[in-house]
């Protein structure tokens, strides 16, 4: 499976804009990107997904380099509760790949009142 | 309606018992995971079941660990003789598929603490 790779923490203050980035140079035509978050004691999250064109939802924008080789999870106002885990995960074809989705340890985002 | 859901949300067990960990996934999601967290550490893909086909077992650590799935619906992870290297939250998560697009959804855990 292809692996992503992520920086380990980030700090960002409430109201302001926060960019994580994630790298997946190895990153296959078919795969999609997803983003999930991990709030403190609690379960993954699904935030966002996407193959090629940017995306938008109502909890954040993934915006996609040109050649896939890296994507970045743009939330446009961090709020305290926005200070999670957040995982980007290659989802591709093929049985088995996605049941073993490659869980790294993520970004650990730290928001600032 | 309602997500995925676990019980107990913790557990403590001394060395050498058994634990049962139960799942009640999404009503209509084929697809469900079991998955380990360690303090401090990304998840750790244990088993998965999609309808009536076998389960994927290949990421169970030993065979101290089984799963099942009853009727397409509950599932129950098992522990025999617990270890202090169990210690950890096990989580549940379901979806609709096993697609490329498709969510898991997760339930909140189990935290496991052997003693």
């Amino acid at each position: 499976d292809a692996k992503t790779t992520q920086p380990n923490s980030m700090e960002s203050n409430e109201e302001e804009p926060v960019h994580l980035p994630c790298n997946h140079s190895t990153i296959s035509g078919t795969d999609y990107i997803h983003w999930y978050r991990q709030l403190p004691s609690q379960g993954p999250e699904y935030v966002i997904h996407g193959l090629t064109s940017n995306v938008n939802n109502r909890m954040a924008s993934l915006a996609i380099a040109e050649d896939r080789k890296s994507s970045t999870l743009i939330l446009h106002r961090a709020t305290l509760r926005d200070a999670a885990v957040y995982y980007c995960i290659l989802r591709g074809l093929g049985a088995g790949n996605n049941r073993k989705l490659i869980w790294g340890l993520g970004t650990s985002l730290a928001v600032n009142p | 309606g309602a997500g995925v859901s676990q019980s107990p949300s913790n557990k403590v067990t001394e060395k050498g018992k058994d634990v049962e960990l139960r799942c009640d996934p999404i009503s209509g999601h084929t697809a469900l995971y079991w998955y380990r967290q360690s303090l401090g550490q990304g998840l750790e893909f244990l088993i998965y079941f999609q309808g009536n086909s076998a389960p994927d077992k290949s990421g169970l650590p030993s065979d101290r660990f089984s799963a099942e799935r009853t009727g397409g619906s509950v599932s129950t992870l098992t522990i025999q003789r617990t270890q202090q290297e169990d210690s950890a939250v096990y989580l549940c998560a379901s979806s609709y598929r096993e697609g490329r697009t498709d969510t898991q959804y997760f339930g909140p855990g189990t935290r496991l603490t052997v003693l």
